[in-house]
């Protein structure tokens, strides 16, 4: 059965330090997408990355960054040089391509606070 | 601009009173799916749509319908609402035949049942 487990319930950093958000998941289907979205206190869900199983290169966007390691079934997330404009509930995501390919199963989330 | 509207954004209502939560999308996606927000309990899967009238259930479907008679609109129906049903509400789309290609959510319904 798939599964999305985000241990960090809330992290608390102050402005300008790195943040790394973490994501571990179970699937049994060897072809899977890992998504990450953002929520942030306006309530609306913003959608940050796709990542298929086969793909397992780090990805940089601006001061966002994803490492997807297959070998420990994570896909955390790192925020560098954290800006308040982070805060917000970060979901963790998984689909499978096989016989769970009806859904985004998502993690608890994680709140983050970013402190000025 | 490429969107998922649901209306309305926000809704009070009264036990047992039906109500439709309208959920439309301008991407000619195929994949449709509600989600339901508790806190605690994440996003759960509510009903999907793999097509023009094609729906199943998904995680949590009692006490909702849905239907999908166009492409573009997959409306969210209570027909006698319980208090157990106040949440936050999504709509989402996805450009492939299944989610993996990615959600494109709604804004959000708040939904309270009184």
């Amino acid at each position: 059965a798939q599964k999305v487990t985000q241990a960090q319930t809330e992290i608390s950093v102050v402005e300008k330090e790195d943040v790394t958000l973490d994501c571990v998941y179970e699937t049994r289907d060897t072809t899977y997408y890992l998504f990450w979205y953002k929520q942030p206190p306006s309530g609306e869900l913003v959608f940050l990355i796709r990542r298929n199983s086969f793909d397992e290169q780090n990805e940089i966007s601006g001061r966002y960054s994803w490492n997807f390691q297959k070998s420990t079934s994570s896909f955390n997330f790192t925020i560098t040089a954290s800006q308040v404009v982070d805060s917000a509930v970060y979901f963790c995501a998984l689909s499978e391509a096989g016989e769970g390919d009806d859904k985004i199963i998502f993690g608890k989330g994680t709140r983050l606070h970013i402190l000025p | 601009e490429a969107q998922v509207t649901q209306n309305p954004r926000y809704l009070i209502t009264v036990t047992g009173k039906k109500l439709t939560v309208t959920c439309s999308q301008n991407m000619n996606h195929e994949y449709m799916s509600w989600y339901r927000q508790d806190p605690g309990l994440g996003l759960r899967q509510i009903y999907y749509s793999m097509n023009v009238e094609v729906t199943d259930k998904g995680d949590v479907p009692e006490g909702y319908k849905v239907s999908r008679k166009e492409k573009r609109n997959f409306p969210l129906i209570l027909e006698s609402p319980s208090p157990n049903q106040t949440s936050l509400y999504f709509c989402a789309s996805s450009p492939w035949p299944g989610p993996g290609g990615g959600y494109t959510f709604g804004s959000g319904t708040r939904l309270t049942v009184v």
